[in-house]
């Protein structure tokens, strides 16, 4: 099975400034599916940024981009001017077409934002 | 907006009940998963399906059924509910390749 590795239990980042959390994957597949999911303290579980890996572009929505590095099979969330509301669990999720469409999730980082 | 709702947030039971989760979503999407999450261990797969009475076990599917008997619906069976099952249970779905949406969750305390 696949796994998904997030390294970084907890970071906490300066209201306005920049953070990175980096995800690193294990696959033998050429195509998948990579997520990044935001989990407030009110527990629903948003969609934040998809990316598929046949896609050389990073992707990017608003304040929120990737790193996708293929090769180095990583896929870090970034960040840029940090709000209060960026506070939350985040989970890098990998999707696999070929393994019957599972998805696999890392462990979570917890993200504190400073006032 | 795809809508998945789980029919309660905080469901509290007792030892060797049988107990019923509820999950609906409107978007006529062909996969739903059920999710148990825990502290530290982050989201694993109970079951899954692919369509209508169609079921697969996923990671830890010992101590639960699930049934499918119309696509909107997937709903999770905790045959007779333990204390180690305890925990945070989410719900999803999703198209073949797109992304989960989720649930709000239910937090269930077996006691």
């Amino acid at each position: 099975a696949q796994t998904v590795t997030q390294s970084q239990p907890e970071m906490s980042v300066q209201e306005a400034e920049t953070v990175t959390l980096s995800c690193t994957y294990d696959t033998s597949e050429s195509d998948y599916y990579l997520f990044w999911y935001k989990q407030p303290p009110s527990r629903q579980m948003i969609l934040v940024i998809r990316q598929e890996a046949y896609k050389q572009q990073n992707a990017t929505e608003n304040r929120f981009s990737v790193n996708f590095q293929k090769a180095a099979k990583s896929f870090s969330l970034k960040i840029s001017d940090s709000q209060l509301g960026d506070a939350a669990m985040y989970f890098c999720a990998y999707r696999s077409p070929l393994t019957g469409n599972q998805f696999y999730f890392g462990t979570g980082t917890s993200l504190t934002v400073i006032p | 907006d795809v809508k998945v709702t789980q029919s309660s947030r905080y469901l509290v039971k007792r030892t060797g009940e049988k107990v019923f989760l509820e999950c609906v979503q409107d978007m006529d999407h062909e996969n739903m998963f059920w999710y148990r999450q825990d502290p530290g261990l982050g989201l694993r797969l109970i079951y899954f399906s692919y369509d209508v009475k169609m079921k697969e076990k996923g990671d830890i599917p010992e101590g639960y059924s699930v049934s499918r008997e119309k696509k909107e619906r997937f709903s999770l069976i905790l045959e007779s509910a333990s204390t180690n099952q305890t925990s945070m249970y989410l719900c999803a779905s999703s198209l073949p390749r797109g992304p989960l949406a989720f649930g709000q969750g239910t937090r269930l305390t077996v006691v």
